[in-house]
């Protein structure tokens, strides 16, 4: 079946340290997003790609990195540089250039400790 | 700047009472409009779209969403809810450009009452 894996479903950091979040689609979709979400906040854009080896900085990319070496994959990593990672991280994909509607993994939530 | 509101934080319903959850948009053309559901700790699923045509769709699980240009609204509606509607809905646009961003409402939390 094709779908979006994101893994782990929790994930516990010490301060200080990276972390990295994967995401793993086969839907054949250029597009991914990587969304952060906080209560009452809805969904806040951190990065996307729309093609491989090229992403692009969404509205809270600061303390965050990116790659996309692969058309199926992703990944996040959280940097010890954001202040308060501990939040619940939402991988999404779409067709490129369509206004289509996107799909998404099942989360991943993060919590600082 | 484009942006979607979703003006209730929170809707109480009963068991078997209609529903309404409203969603409007500031977009100067008509944008590809969505509405996804999401269960606690799972990610977002897809209820409903409206790209084009008839401005009454109808999605999964027996929701339907009005269209409505005059009033940049895109409201989803339920008949009867169950007490398995209960949930957080968003309520999405995607701009009609080269890279049909999506933007989000900040949601609604659905309680059913027994």
């Amino acid at each position: 079946d094709g779908g979006i894996t994101q893994s782990p479903k929790y994930l516990f950091r010490k301060e200080g340290q990276n972390v990295t979040l994967s995401c793993e689609q086969n839907l054949n979709h250029d597009a991914m997003y990587w969304y952060r979400q906080d209560p009452g906040q809805g969904l806040r854009l951190i990065y996307y790609s729309q093609i491989v080896n090229d992403f692009q900085k969404g509205d809270i990319a600061e303390g965050y990195s990116v790659s996309r070496e692969k058309k199926e994959s992703f990944p996040l990593t959280v940097t010890s540089a954001q202040k308060n990672p501990t939040a619940f991280y939402l991988c999404a994909s779409k067709v490129k250039g369509q206004g289509t509607e996107a799909f998404f993994g099942q989360g991943t939530r993060l919590t600082v400790v | 700047a484009q942006s979607v509101t979703q003006p209730d934080i929170h809707i109480t319903v009963s068991e078997g009472a209609s529903l309404e959850l409203r969603c409007n948009y500031s977009y100067g053309a008509t944008p590809y409009l969505f509405w996804y559901v999401q269960s606690p700790g799972q990610g977002l699923q897809l209820l409903l779209k409206y790209f084009s045509g008839d401005t009454l769709v109808q999605g999964i699980k027996g929701f339907e969403a009005e269209f409505k240009r005059s009033q940049s609204s895109f409201n989803l509606r339920k008949p009867s809810v169950h007490w398995s509607d209960a949930a957080e809905y968003f309520c999405a646009v995607a701009k009609r450009d080269s890279n049909y961003q999506l933007i989000w409402g900040a949601g609604t939390k659905l309680i059913i009452k027994p």
